[in-house]
């Protein structure tokens, strides 16, 4: 199961929106609602911050929100703050009992 | 509060064995799906292997596959993860992390997170 693409970076300026797209195939992305979204920052683990495509777990800020067109998944950051800085990864069902997750992008907050 | 607590981890020289340990409080350990997700230095997310909340099926990733063995002792609140024949591509940090279904694969999020084990796989 190859990983879902990914872009390297991206950068905003607090307050700016910014985007984060995670694309696949109609195997995993495209075939299933099943797409979340997890942070990291620099040595801790990862946490949840997107599931279902577009759901928030509980004490997830509503700055963060997920959609999927097609075999592409997106995360949108809007009114970004410092802390926003981190890695993140998105995570999509892909058939056959497997996860399958993206390559990572680094945010970084300008 | 859920809190995983992996342990187990360290240098393990290459074809060697070690047992990953990941003890679990907060919720009703009974009733979800769990998973191991690693990481290699640097690196992005692999996901590895899963267990049923009654432990009755398991995946495993093909990377691991015939060499890793995931189990779970609900008596003892704690996940394991056997892993033999390692190698240095097995070198990364290792988490446990709870599903939020009881079920794993359609529909499974990893709503929680250890903080993770490193094993280094050298000689």
């Amino acid at each position: 199961q190859s990983a879902l693409t990914q872009p390297r970076s991206v950068s905003g300026s607090p307050g700016q929106s910014v985007t984060i797209s995670c694309t696949g195939t109609i195997s995993d992305v495209g075939g299933y609602n099943y797409v979340s979204w997890y942070q990291q920052h620099p040595g801790k683990a990862p946490k949840l911050m997107i599931y279902d495509v577009s759901k928030w777990p509980s004490g997830v800020p509503d700055r963060f929100s997920g959609s999927k067109s097609g075999n592409t998944a997106s995360l949108t950051i809007s009114g970004l703050q410092a802390e926003d800085e981190a890695d993140y990864y998105c995570c999509s069902y892909a058939g056959s009992y497997t996860l399958v997750f993206g390559g990572g992008t680094t945010l970084t907050v300008l | 509060e859920v809190q995983l607590v992996e342990s187990g981890g360290g240098l393990v020289q290459p074809g060697g064995s070690l047992r990953l340990s990941c003890s679990a409080s907060g919720f009703t350990f009974r009733s979800y799906a769990l998973h191991w997700v690693r990481q290699a230095p640097g690196k992005g997310l692999e996901y590895l292997s899963a267990i049923s909340a009654n432990g009755g099926s398991t995946y495993y990733a093909d990377s691991v596959k015939g060499r890793f063995t995931i189990s779970r002792d609900d008596s003892k609140n704690t996940l394991y993860l056997q892993m033999s024949s390692l190698r240095a591509e097995d070198s990364a940090v290792y988490y446990c992390v709870k599903d939020a279904l009881y079920y794993y694969g359609s529909g499974s999020y990893l709503d929680y997170w250890g903080q993770g084990t490193l094993v280094t796989v050298s000689s």
